[in-house]
């Protein structure tokens, strides 16, 4: 069954770019769209994006002028760039398989990584 | 931009039945997905396309969604299923999340 394992740095400088990378396995990252997701300590769920094997992307109207997503489907995995990075973007960050067909939802999600932003 | 509007919290005895609602505009026009939380761990999808049943889930939950309401309800409700409940739905291309129920069983 297809796993995700997040990996990237878990303190981020203000300014600066957050980077997170998430590897699929047990799967074909060609087959589902990826998402990313983050959560502010104590609050909800925020989409963040979403990208498919082809590279095509849809994004958070808030946050499309910082971010950018990405594909390797030679190594299996995708990124997140997030740029000009501040406090409020301290948060676990997610992400999650999402079910090509109308309506499916995220069903399987890698195992979250803190991000703060701090000097 | 689309909202979802979750009540904060809603309490319920073991044994009996629960209803979070997700209200939005027309969301009844629109799909529907249930996750639950639990403190500490990473969403699991429970509910899809307004009523589905996410691999593994017990039959206990159920989904609808109609009008402006999507409710979830969880009948009999365990002890082990206090948790926050997210709804989410799409908004075009992008998606959107309620801001989350936390229920309480006691």
């Amino acid at each position: 069954q297809v796993q995700l394992q997040q990996s990237g740095p878990g303190l981020v400088r203000p300014s600066e770019t957050l980077s997170l990378t998430c590897s699929v396995s047990g799967g074909s990252i060609s087959s589902s769209y990826w998402s990313w997701i983050r959560q502010p300590a104590g609050k909800g769920l925020e989409w963040i994006g979403r990208i498919f094997a082809s590279g095509t992307t849809s994004y958070n109207p808030s946050l499309k002028s910082r971010l950018m997503m990405s594909v390797d489907t030679s190594k299996n995995h995708f990124s997140l760039k997030l740029t000009s990075v501040t406090a409020a973007d301290t948060a676990v960050y997610y992400c999650a398989r999402v079910g090509a067909a109308a309506g499916n939802g995220m069903d399987v999600w890698g195992q979250g990584t803190t991000v703060t932003v701090s000097s | 931009s689309y909202e979802l509007t979750q009540p904060p919290s809603v309490s319920v005895s073991p044994g009996q039945t629960a209803s979070i609602t997700c209200s939005g505009d027309k969301l009844g026009d629109r799909y529907v997905c249930w996750y639950q939380q639990k403190p500490g761990q990473s969403p699991v999808l429970i509910i899809y396309q307004d009523n589905k049943r996410a691999s593994g889930i017990p039959e206990r939950f159920s989904g609808s969604n109609s009008g402006n309401t999507a409710t979830l309800t969880i009948s009999g409700t365990q002890v082990m299923d206090e948790s926050d409940y997210y709804c989410q739905a799409w908004d075009s291309s992008t998606v959107v999340f309620g801001g989350g129920t936390k229920l309480t069983v006691l």
